[in-house]
């Protein structure tokens, strides 16, 4: 099975401008998290997205949104960038969406690396 | 979920045993312990979880304290591959689906 996939890989944008960052979860994994991870404060939890509706958000302002589509493949955006989102944005994806949340693995995309100047 | 503390940083030479340790003295009868590691420019990925008994796998090995206040993974011959940031989470009956990363021990292997 293909992993977790991210596009693009790396991206610039500038103050004030406004990003889509794109994942396609593992083949049958209907739910899909976004994370963002920097150095000063590691990997921070961002929303969580199954079938077509988000189930969990983290601490973000509202520039930051996401959906889903039918396919179980999720963007994010990012409105009115500051440079204090420069940051790696990573995908995760499960099978499940409750039940087994104890136990269930997510499987980590390689992320877009997003430098805003 | 209840916090875990982890080392910041540990060395190793590679192929010797590696053991990291992880507090969790919160912990609830109902938490799993689960490990996740992050190789350099890559996303996390997971390692091994357990409950109560040492759990083992290709990966690793998990052993779990009698209290379950604190446990250890296993890396049984250290490869410069496993260079990584190792991830301890605890998730209960009361977890969202999203993972609750604290700082992690950053693993260095030695040739």
């Amino acid at each position: 099975k293909a992993g977790v996939t991210q596009t693009p890989r790396y991206l610039i944008k500038t103050r004030g401008q406004q990003v889509t960052l794109s994942c396609s979860p593992i083949s049958g994994h209907r739910s899909v998290s976004w994370y963002q991870q920097t150095p000063g404060q590691g990997l921070q939890f961002l929303f969580e997205y199954f079938s077509e509706t988000q189930r969990n958000k983290g601490n973000f302002p509202g520039r930051f949104s996401g959906r889903q589509f039918s396919n179980s493949r999720s963007e994010m955006n990012v409105s009115t960038l500051e440079l204090g989102d420069s940051a790696l944005y990573l995908c995760a994806s499960r099978p499940l969406a409750s039940g087994a949340k104890r136990t269930d693995t997510q499987y980590f995309g390689p992320g877009t690396r997003l430098t805003v100047l | 979920d209840a916090k875990t503390t982890q080392p910041n940083s540990m060395e190793s030479n590679e192929e010797e045993p590696v053991h990291l340790p992880c507090n969790h003295s919160t912990i609830s009868g109902t938490d799993y312990i689960h490990w996740y590691r992050q190789l350099p420019s890559q996303g996390p990925e997971y390692v091994i979880h357990g409950l109560t008994s040492n759990v083992n796998n290709r990966m690793a090995s998990l052993a779990i304290a009698e209290d379950r206040k604190s446990s250890t993974l296993i890396l049984h011959r250290a490869t410069l591959r496993d260079a990584a940031v190792y991830y301890c989470i605890l998730r209960g009956g009361g977890s969202q689906g999203n993972l609750i990363f604290g700082k992690g021990t950053k693993l260095s292997v030695k040739p």
